[in-house]
C-alpha cells in the first residue's frame, strides 16, 4: 500500500498570506494526485486532478505540482473561505489512499 | 446537476448489518465507476470500496474486505453498500462519490452517518 504523508498537519496563517502544503509519496505515483479542500460538516470538494490540473469552478489561486513522490499544492493568497483542511489522494494502484490531511488555520 | 444522495445509516450494535444506499441523478450513472468513502468523527478520509460502471470490477479497503459488499443497479441509477460484522471502528460518515479520471471523486454526496455501538 501506498502511503502519503502530509506536511505539515497545521499551517497557521493569515489571509493573503500563501500557503504551501506537501504531500510526499512511499513509493514513485507518477502525476496520478488529486488533491481535496474539506470544511467542517461538509463533503470534499476536488480541487486539483493528476497534480496540476485544477478542477472546474476551481480558482487560478489554487496550483498543484509535482510527479515522481513529491508534490506541492500552493494556495497564492489566501481568502478568508481557504481556511479548510486540506487531503492529497493517488490513483496509481489499489488502494487508492489519502493522506492524513492539513489543516489551514486563522 | 448532479445530485447523490445517501440513505440508510443509523445506530447499530456490533456484529449487526446496515445497508446504504445512493441515488444517483443528473449524470449517465452508468458509464461512471462510483464510490464509497468514510470519515471517522475527527479523523481523515478512507475509500471503502469501488465498483466499475459494468459491476465487474470491485476493489475494497483491507480493513472491510470480507464483511462490506458494494452493489449497483444501473437500472434504478442506485448504488449500495451492504455491511455485516459491524465494529465499533466502522462508526463514521459513509460519502458515495462519482468518480473522475477512475480513481477520484469529483462529486460527492452529503453523507450518512454510521455508528457502531453497544
Amino acid at each position: 500500500e501506498i502511503v502519503l504523508t502530509q506536511s505539515p498537519a497545521t499551517l497557521s496563517l493569515s489571509p493573503g498570506e500563501r500557503a504551501i502544503l506537501s504531500c510526499r509519496a512511499s513509493q514513485s505515483i507518477s502525476s496520478y494526485l488529486a488533491w481535496y479542500q474539506q470544511k467542517p460538516g461538509q463533503a470534499p470538494r476536488l480541487l486539483i486532478s493528476d497534480a496540476s490540473n485544477r478542477a472546474t469552478g476551481i480558482p487560478a489561486r489554487f496550483s498543484g505540482s509535482g510527479s515522481g513522490t513529491d508534490f506541492t499544492l500552493t494556495i497564492g493568497g489566501l481568502e478568508p473561505e481557504d481556511f479548510a483542511s486540506y487531503y492529497c489522494q493517488h490513483r496509481s494502484n489499489w488502494p487508492w489512499t489519502f493522506g492524513q490531511g492539513t489543516k489551514v488555520e486563522i | 446537476q448532479v445530485q447523490l444522495v445517501e440513505s440508510g445509516g443509523g445506530v447499530v450494535q456490533p456484529g449487526t448489518s446496515l445497508r446504504l444506499s445512493c441515488a444517483a441523478s443528473g449524470f449517465t450513472f452508468s458509464s461512471y465507476t462510483m464510490h464509497w468513502v468514510r470519515q471517522a468523527p475527527g479523523k481523515g478520509l478512507e475509500r471503502v470500496a469501488i465498483i466499475s460502471h459494468h459491476n465487474k470490477i470491485k476493489n475494497y479497503a483491507d480493513s472491510v474486505r470480507g464483511r462490506f459488499t458494494i452493489s449497483r443497479d444501473n437500472s434504478k441509477n442506485t448504488l449500495y453498500l451492504q455491511m455485516d460484522s459491524l465494529r465499533p471502528e466502522d462508526t463514521a460518515v459513509y460519502y458515495c462519490a462519482k468518480d473522475h479520471k477512475y480513481g477520484y471523486v469529483d462529486y460527492w454526496g452529503q453523507g450518512t452517518l454510521v455508528t457502531v455501538s453497544s
